[in-house]
């Protein structure tokens, strides 16, 4: 079984501009959670969608957002681009039922 | 909020000894916790978990304890390896809702 893809792996941006990240779940799970991970923060929880529908959304600004289309792939959407939303930026997908996710290696986001 | 704290960055140990990584959390309502490793240019991988409900699971070399009157939890590996050095993350979960996560404890075994 495959596992969590996310394109593109690597991504420079400068301020001000809008970003979409993308992440194919494994086959089969229907909630996907996107993270924003910096050093020293951990991974904050930004956003989980199941069945296209956003089931929680943690504590960002508007300029995040997400959407989840009928095959269960999700994309990540960041407008007006800061220096600090340099992160790395993980997809997880998992069974509803279950609570253990599975991880994608996640999209480098730069912002010059 | 740092619901989930893990308070150290980084761990050394010597190879074949206990390794010992601490998490605390603040939210009363979480019952399900998790451990995931993470190596780099690589996401986060799921380790070991424990429901509320118990006080310890043990996974081979892995065993996580919890300790609800004190709202932490520890992950003990024995005996440690060098494949062990990663980031390992502490996660918990209250209802099946969204996970939160520590800040991560870089662990570094040395031969």
């Amino acid at each position: 079984k495959a596992g969590v893809t996310q394109t593109p792996r690597y991504l420079i941006k400068t301020r001000g501009q809008q970003v979409t990240l993308s992440c194919s779940p494994i086959s089969g799970h229907r909630s996907v959670s996107w993270y924003q991970q910096t050093p020293g923060q951990g991974l904050q929880f930004l956003f989980e969608y199941f069945s296209e529908t956003q089931r929680n959304k943690g504590n960002f600004p508007g300029r995040f957002s997400g959407r989840q289309f009928s095959n269960s792939r999700s994309e990540m959407n960041v407008s007006t681009l800061e220096l600090g939303d340099s992160a790395l930026y993980l997809c997880a997908s998992r069974l509803a039922a279950n609570y253990e996710q599975y991880f994608g290696p996640g999209t480098r986001l730069t912002v010059t | 909020d740092q619901q989930v704290k893990q308070n150290s960055p980084s761990l050394s140990v010597q190879e074949g000894r206990i390794s010992i990584l601490n998490c605390d959390y603040t939210n009363s309502m979480f019952d399900y916790f998790l451990w995931y490793k993470k190596y780099p240019a690589e996401g986060p991988t799921f380790l070991i978990s424990i429901s509320s409900i118990k006080d310890k699971n043990e996974d081979g070399r892995f065993t996580v304890f919890l300790n609800k009157s004190a709202k932490h939890l520890s992950l003990h590996i024995v005996p440690s390896q060098p494949g062990d050095s990663a980031v390992y993350f502490c996660a918990a979960s209250a209802n099946n809702n969204d996970m939160r996560f520590g800040a991560g404890t870089r662990l570094t075994v040395k031969p």
